[in-house]
Order: C-alpha cells, then structure tokens, then sequence
C-alpha cells in the first residue's frame, strides 16, 4: 500500500530549530518533496530529493534516506511566520511515464515567541 | 514568469450541479495535475495530463474528468455535485511527470457546495 506518515502537530519556540520527520511507503519512488502550506493558501514548494543526503536552502534543509523510507525538514532560526502546515510528498512514478505526488497529512507546526 | 494560475477563486454550487474549473500551467510546463484537499481526508490526487492525455487517474468516481488543451491549459469538471464535494480544488505545474525536480501549485479553487 502507499503510506506516508509525519507528525501531526509540532511546537517551537522563535529562533529555535526543529527538525519534522516523514516516513514513506510507496509501490514507486520518483523524489520527495516538501511543501509549506499557511491556512487557506496553496502549498508552496520548499524542497525536492531524490538522492540520498542534505539538501540546504537558507534556513531550510531536507534530508533523505531511500533505502530507510526516511525524509526530515530542518528548519533553523525559526521565525513567526514559519508557523503554518508542512506536507511530505513521494512522488510516485507509474510505468516510468508521469507521476502522482502521495501526501501525508501534514505537521502542523506552531512557533511561540 | 507567471505562476500557475486557477480560476474561478471561490465558487458556490448547489447539489446536483456542475462544476468547471480552469488551470493555466507555468509557461514551458506541460504537465498538469489535479488535487483535492478537505480537512478530513488531506490532499489526494485526481488526476495527471500531459501533451494533451490523461497519463494518470486517482480513485475519484467518474463524475470527477478533465482535459487538457494543445496549449496545456487544462479543465476539471465535476458533475452531479454533492455536499462532500466541498473541498479546495488545486492545479500542479511541472516541466515533465515522470522528471524534474519542481512541482508548483496554483492558488487553488474553493468550491462549496450546498
């Protein structure tokens, strides 16, 4: 089955770093992403990994792990504003032709000054 | 360079209607994919076109179809609409499906359904 899990709520304090884990099962794996979602917005791209390793990016990093099913986000220096929803998403390719993204629910991160 | 973009924003239907919504991709992008979202159920993929075929469908019953136009504008629609079809509806933009490394959303379409 396809089954990607995170935590459903997280709490951080401002400046702080937190570190948001996802585990994933999927028939097929084409990269992982990671998506910041505010309340009733769209999700906006953060990260994408498809080798194994860290992937940095300012104040956020992801890392993968294919052959655990492991992703997490880090994110430092934690501002106000990072409070939102932070979605894991495997790309999931179907006879090497397209894909679909498989989400799991969401961490819903809470950053309190 | 224009994001991806959906109309309508907000849309109110009643049941048994039928709904279209419109997604412009990022030019260049010619992959496109639909998404539902509701609080209960999170975001679930309807279904995936590129160069103008459906190349993947999730498990939406038929009443959920689209298309996609030699452009690579795309169209979703639902028919028959029910109560639990409420949901913010959200279009993915990529250069290709099955590669590249970025999958953008548009700002998403709210539909209620009453």
């Amino acid at each position: 089955g396809q089954n990607i899990d995170q935590p459903t709520e997280m709490t951080a304090t401002e400046g702080a770093i937190v570190q948001i884990n996802c585990t994933y099962q999927t028939s097929g794996f084409n990269g992982l992403f990671w998506y910041q979602q505010h309340a009733g917005e769209a999700p906006t791209f953060l990260s994408y990994n498809v080798l194994d390793g860290l992937e940095e990016k300012g104040r956020f990093s992801s890392f993968l792990s294919r052959s655990k099913g492991y992703s997490y986000l880090l994110l430092k220096e934690l501002q106000m504003k990072d409070s939102a929803s932070y979605l894991c998403a495997v790309r999931d390719v179907i006879y090497n032709q397209g894909g679909k993204l498989i989400f799991g629910q969401g961490t819903e991160l809470s950053v309190k000054p | 360079k224009a994001g991806v973009t959906q109309t309508p924003r907000y849309l109110i239907k009643t049941r048994g209607q039928q709904v279209t919504l419109s997604c412009s991709p990022i030019s260049g992008h010619r992959s496109v994919s639909w998404y539902q979202q509701t609080p209960g159920q999170g975001l679930q993929f309807l279904f995936e076109y590129f160069s103008e075929t459906q190349r993947n469908k999730g498990n939406f019953p038929g009443r959920f179809s689209g298309r996609q136009f030699s452009n690579s504008r795309s169209e979703m629609n639902v028919s028959t609409l029910e109560l639990g079809d409420s949901a913010l509806y959200l279009c993915a933009s990529s250069v290709e499906g099955a590669s590249g490394n970025t999958i953008y959303f548009g700002e998403g379409s709210w539909l209620t359904v009453v």
